[in-house]
């Protein structure tokens, strides 16, 4: 149980376009949902929380319009990378408190071109 | 300051030995929750093993054990019997209780990466 599903796995953009990654509680309702980012080779950092039918709460230095966050339902967040440029380029992963579990997305690898 | 430090940049082992990657966490919180997760080239994150502040015994998972020495505020992983598949980071993260702020979100630390030699 607790399985939280992400899509697209991977994606390449242009510099300039937006992208929406996707995150989906499987088999729980997940009220709150969060959302990381990875350089290579270093830990994971937060960029926000999501909660379901209010504003994302944003951690410091994280661009609120770059990264617009939307938890519409208990099942479902998504992170759009707005105006995406090179720098962008990163691994974004999801996260959903379920008990005392916090289960993962699998990831996106997202390229900006 | 970091609240969690793994400072073993990287871990290698023989293949069927055991090994122990630490840990240590620093919050004010008497309510917290203490996670590994193992992170392999494809990028997830599989969840191995959580011990609650609370919890009277060492947790322990299949050949994942976790030292957990409050007054230390100490996590260490311990891995028996290592197996190839095991090589991968692996992440400490901390989940502070109701009284700090934000709660519910994982904080992690640096990462340690494991090697597993034949």
């Amino acid at each position: 149980g607790a399985v939280v599903s992400q899509h697209p796995s991977r994606v390449i953009c242009k510099s300039g376009t937006s992208v929406k990654i996707e995150c989906r509680s499987l088999d729980f309702q997940a009220t709150t949902m969060f959302w990381y980012r990875q350089f290579p080779k270093k830990s994971l950092m937060l960029m926000a929380t999501s909660n379901e039918g209010s504003k994302a709460t944003y951690e410091q230095g994280v661009e609120k319009d770059k990264f617009l966050i939307n938890h519409a339902s208990l099942t479902l967040s998504t992170l759009t990378v707005t105006s995406a440029h090179p720098e962008d380029s990163s691994f974004y992963i999801c996260s959903a408190r379920a008990g005392t579990k916090s289960p993962f997305g699998s990831g996106t690898r997202l390229t900006v071109v | 300051a970091q609240k969690i430090t793994q400072t073993q940049p990287g871990m290698f082992v023989q293949e069927k030995e055991a090994v122990t990657l630490d840990c240590t966490y620093d919050t004010s919180d008497p309510s917290y929750g203490l996670f590994w997760y193992k992170q392999p080239s494809s990028g997830e994150m599989i969840f191995l093993i959580y011990q609650g502040s609370y919890d009277q015994q060492n947790a322990t998972e299949g050949r994942y054990s976790l030292n957990f020495q409050k007054a230390r505020k100490s996590a260490n992983l311990v891995i028996s019997a290592s197996q190839l598949g095991d090589s991968a980071m692996y992440f400490c993260a901390m989940r502070e209780g109701p009284f700090s702020g934000g709660y519910n979100k994982l904080i992690f630390g640096a990462g340690t990466r494991l090697a597993v030699h034949p």
